[in-house]
């Protein structure tokens, strides 16, 4: 089956330094990737779609500047959390599909838990 | 985006049946029906999906009503690892996966 690495699973980082969260797909291609958040007992908000070789699409009210997301190669995507606040503290998780099509299932990666002191 | 109503919360008995409802009345023509569950502190795990047949797999059933305005998800024997969040949640042209807050099941031993 289609599998998803996220690493690291954890980090803490001091305010004001960036945090970079790789997402990977192990044995597909993915052509399109997604990065959420999910704060304590709630559901999981997205915040960006990104496409391999193109710009991120970000949702309305997520920092593009804040939030950089890179998709070089169909296996890779990653996140970087620049000058982490503890605000930014949360559990961030990447998801891919193979093709451009709702018609495969979701694969998602096991979550990093980000916290900022 | 379009919506899905899950209720909050079901109890079950371990090794009975679970019936998860989840209503989606805006629901377009080329909408998927996605279902996945989470348990705390990992990430979602893909369940089951759909578009217009029931669908079955090694985890569960997926029963889409002809109008496609609800769908429920079978589990047909629960046990204490399907504790989780499940999400019903509809997939449409935009690619995109919109989570709603998902029915939190808990099972009795």
């Amino acid at each position: 089956g289609a599998v998803v690495s996220q690493h690291p699973s954890w980090v803490i980082c001091k305010s004001g330094t960036s945090v970079k969260i790789e997402c990977r797909s192990l044995d597909f291609q993915a052509t399109t990737m997604f990065w959420y958040r999910q704060f304590p007992k709630q559901s999981l908000m997205l915040m960006a779609t990104s496409n391999e070789g193109s710009k991120a699409t970000y949702e309305q009210g997520v920092e593009k500047d804040k939030f950089l997301i890179n998709h070089a190669s169909l296996t890779l995507s990653t996140l970087t959390v620049t000058s982490a606040h503890p605000e930014d503290s949360s559990f961030y998780i990447c998801s891919a599909i193979k093709g451009r099509g709702a018609v495969y299932g979701y694969t998602f990666g096991s979550g990093t838990r980000l916290t900022v002191v | 985006d379009a919506k899905t109503t899950q209720p909050n919360s079901m109890e079950s008995n371990e090794e009975e049946p679970v019936h998860l409802p989840c209503n989606h009345s805006t629901i377009s023509g080329t909408d998927y029906i996605h279902w996945y569950r989470q348990l705390p502190s990992q990430g979602p795990e893909y369940v089951i999906h759909g578009l217009t047949s029931n669908v079955n797999n090694r985890m569960a059933s997926l029963a889409i009503a002809e109008d496609r305005k609800s769908s429920t998800l079978i589990l047909h024997r629960a046990t204490l690892r399907d504790a989780a969040v499940y999400y019903c949640i509809l997939a449409d042209s935009s690619y995109k996966l919109i989570f709603g807050s998902g029915t939190r099941l808990l099972v009795r031993p």
